[in-house]
């Protein structure tokens, strides 16, 4: 039973168009993050939910727009996709503890975006 | 700022040989360090981390890391590598931002193990 699951693992789409990445965690955990890796390999976060609420947005253009409907969910939409949206994303969750940079975070398989 | 550093982009070992991956955080208060491996085509698994006491920290598939406060390095060892460990190696410190936590990465470092 996979922990953190993302759909669709790949995705290939035309410049413009607008697509959404599901992702969804079995563990309990209260934390949810996207992260998008880019063509180089490199890690970058993206978003941070708690308990349904935005807490990091780091510097995304606002065609990106996160959803949490619950704890266990946290989907990204993409409007009018450019080229440089190419890259693979990452969900992860996480429990939060009394430190949160100790925070462990579960990845999941990762969808891997193709701009057209 | 915080950052991680791993100045090796890309690594060869012979299976059967050691493995040193570096890792150098640059981060002013204690760091919590982490070791996340990434196989073809996988999501990130936790290989190892250290947040403090011991600074020889043991992870999963025989793998261990080094914390060395002098030198502000984490480095990921292993004394007999698999062919099966051929993967990208992410070294990662964590931070606290808001009410939540977050992973800062390093550039990766891509193994490849000869026959």
């Amino acid at each position: 039973d996979t922990a953190v699951s993302q759909t669709p693992k790949y995705l290939v789409t035309q410049m413009g168009n607008d697509k959404s990445i599901k992702c969804e965690q079995n563990l309990g955990h209260d934390t949810m993050y996207w992260y998008k890796q880019d063509s180089k390999k490199f890690l970058k976060i993206m978003f941070s939910y708690n308990n349904k609420e935005l807490i990091i947005n780091e510097t995304v253009p606002n065609r990106f727009s996160p959803k949490s409907p619950d704890k266990a969910h946290l989907n990204l939409h993409i409007n009018s996709l450019e080229l440089g949206d190419s890259a693979v994303y990452f969900c992860a969750s996480s429990q939060a503890g009394a430190t949160l940079a100790k925070n462990i975070q579960y990845f999941g398989a990762g969808t891997r975006l193709s701009v057209l | 700022a915080q950052s991680v550093t791993q100045p090796d982009i890309h690594i060869t070992v012979s299976e059967g040989a050691s493995l040193e991956l570096r890792c150098n955080y640059s981060y002013g208060a204690t760091p919590y360090l982490f070791w996340y491996v990434q196989s073809p085509g996988q999501g990130l698994q936790l290989l190892l981390k250290y947040f403090s006491g011991d600074t020889l920290v043991q992870g999963i598939k025989g793998f261990e890391a080094e914390f060395k406060r002098s030198q502000s390095s984490f480095n990921l060892r292993k004394p007999s590598v698999h062919w099966s460990d051929a993967a990208e190696y992410f070294c990662a410190v964590g931070l606290a931002s808001g009410n939540t936590g977050k992973l800062i990465f390093g550039q990766g470092t891509t193994l490849q193990v000869k026959p």
